[in-house]
């Protein structure tokens, strides 16, 4: 079946430093969604990423969408403590048919070192 | 204030006990949501639903049942032949196919154990 990973699955970083986490799909995706889950909390979606070699920035965050559509990136830039974290990607197959359905990734917990 | 609820947030129930977790959502959102995390793991789905009185099983469903009466409620009943209930349930909902951005919202999530 479809299946979804990501690394690192940590990484701990000291405050200032630059993250990335990388997400391999087994599958082609129609899109791909991330979301990230504080300690103790639940999934916020964060962003979704259609067209190949889609490239959209929050502030610090950039997002890439692979040209393949087989795999996509988070990187933030000088990391911050409010950034911890588990980032998860999560995506559409293109053989999905006309559910909303995705399938999440392994995700990676970021710490982050005052 | 629009949003989902699970009640209860920590739950404990003993070993061969049928407990129904609730998922309650004001969002009218067509599609609903059932997902598990274990710890240090992604989400696995256990069961979606698109629409009223419908529902499909996702990837881990074995051990668990669920029902769609409303379009509000999703409960989750997390059955005895479950081998390894305790774990984080998350209930989620979305928009339904066919708009440009269906983003899952999540709800707060109840915590089972089962010993």
């Amino acid at each position: 079946g479809q299946q979804v990973m990501q690394i690192p699955q940590y990484q701990h970083v000291q405050e200032g430093e630059d993250f990335t986490t990388y997400c391999n799909s087994s599958t082609t995706l129609s899109n791909i969604q991330w979301y990230k889950q504080r300690p103790g909390g639940h999934p916020v979606f964060l962003i979704q990423l259609v067209k190949s070699g889609e490239v959209k920035k929050q502030k610090r965050l950039t997002f890439q969408f692979g040209e393949a559509k087989k795999n996509s990136s988070l990187h933030i830039t000088a990391t911050q403590t409010t950034d911890v974290g588990t980032y998860f990607c999560a995506g559409r197959s293109i053989g999905g048919g006309a559910t909303n359905k995705l399938i999440f990734g392994t995700g990676t917990l970021l710490a982050v070192q005052p | 204030d629009g949003g989902i609820t699970q009640s209860p947030k920590y739950l404990f129930r003993k070993e061969g006990q049928n407990v129904t977790l609730s998922c309650e959502q004001n969002l009218n959102h067509d599609a609903m949501y059932w997902y598990r995390q274990d710890p240090g793991q992604g989400l696995r789905l256990i069961y979606y639903s698109q629409i009223v009185n419908d529902f499909q099983k996702g990837d881990i469903a074995e051990g668990y049942s669920v029902s769609r009466e409303k379009k509000e409620s999703f409960p989750l009943t997390v059955t005895s032949a479950q081998k390894n209930p305790t774990a984080f349930y998350l209930c989620a909902s979305s928009t339904a196919g066919g708009s440009p951005i269906y983003e899952q919202y999540f709800g707060p999530g109840t915590r089972l154990t089962v010993t």
